[in-house]
């Protein structure tokens, strides 16, 4: 099985709101990410966890707050967007560095957000 | 920093012709490359990783090859079919403490039946 599965499929929220993004997989991969894709841009790294702790924080603004509860599990908690936040979330696991498998990433569905 | 370049941007060509992408990198030192494709609105597929030792893989009517030393890899989509029809991205894992991989910003290809 190499699914990685995002909920919700789309989301729609106001400038107020608080919210999650979710991602799972069932691969044993300890190293997870986000990454965001603007419309017609490449996707853009976020957040990396490698065994369960963030080891990468690409610059982000504070209103994305990542959580790795365990190896399975990564979540994104957004609060108090921008209408310029609008885009497509990727999650995407694979092994951690140095360790099996040539650590080739897997991406789901992704989240399509919008912030009004 | 690690800066990944695909030319074509765009590609259209008639069903059943043989195509290839091209995909530069300016750092050299990298761990690996993968070969992406994305349908509209769509996550991203894998299609093909090469370790930085290797020089090709293949996938069915997939090969890709890695020239490290020159920054360059090239996909070539053999007989192309309309389902074909995607963006496809290239990005290259940089290794050591960086496990995010970095982006070039696609060939949208559109294969004409």
């Amino acid at each position: 099985d190499t699914e990685v599965t995002q909920t919700p499929k789309h989301l729609v929220m106001g400038m107020t709101n608080k919210k999650s993004l979710k991602c799972e997989q069932h691969m044993g991969h300890r190293a997870m990410y986000w990454y965001k894709q603007k419309a017609k841009k490449p996707p853009e790294l976020m957040f990396v966890y490698s065994y369960e702790k963030l080891s990468i924080n690409e610059s982000v603004p504070s209103r994305f707050s990542p959580e790795c509860p365990n190896s399975s599990l990564l979540n994104l908690h957004l609060h108090a967007l921008q209408p310029e936040d609008s885009a497509l979330y990727l999650c995407a696991s694979s092994h951690p560095f140095g360790r099996g498998a040539y650590n080739e990433q897997f991406f789901g569905p992704g989240t399509r957000l919008t912030v009004l | 920093k690690q800066e990944v370049t695909q030319i074509p941007a765009a590609l259209s060509v008639p069903e059943g012709e043989n195509l290839v992408l091209n995909c530069s990198f300016t750092d050299s030192a990298i761990y690996n490359l993968q070969w992406f494709r994305q349908d509209p609105g769509k996550g991203l597929t894998s299609l093909l990783l090469i370790q930085s030792s290797q020089r090709e893989q293949t996938s069915g009517r997939l090969n890709a090859s890695l020239d490290k030393s020159s920054g360059r890899s090239t996909l070539y989509i053999a007989a192309s079919q309309p389902g074909d029809s995607a963006t496809y991205l290239c990005a290259v894992h940089s290794g050591g403490g960086a496990d995010g991989l970095t982006f070039g910003k696609g060939t949208h290809l559109i294969i004409q039946p």
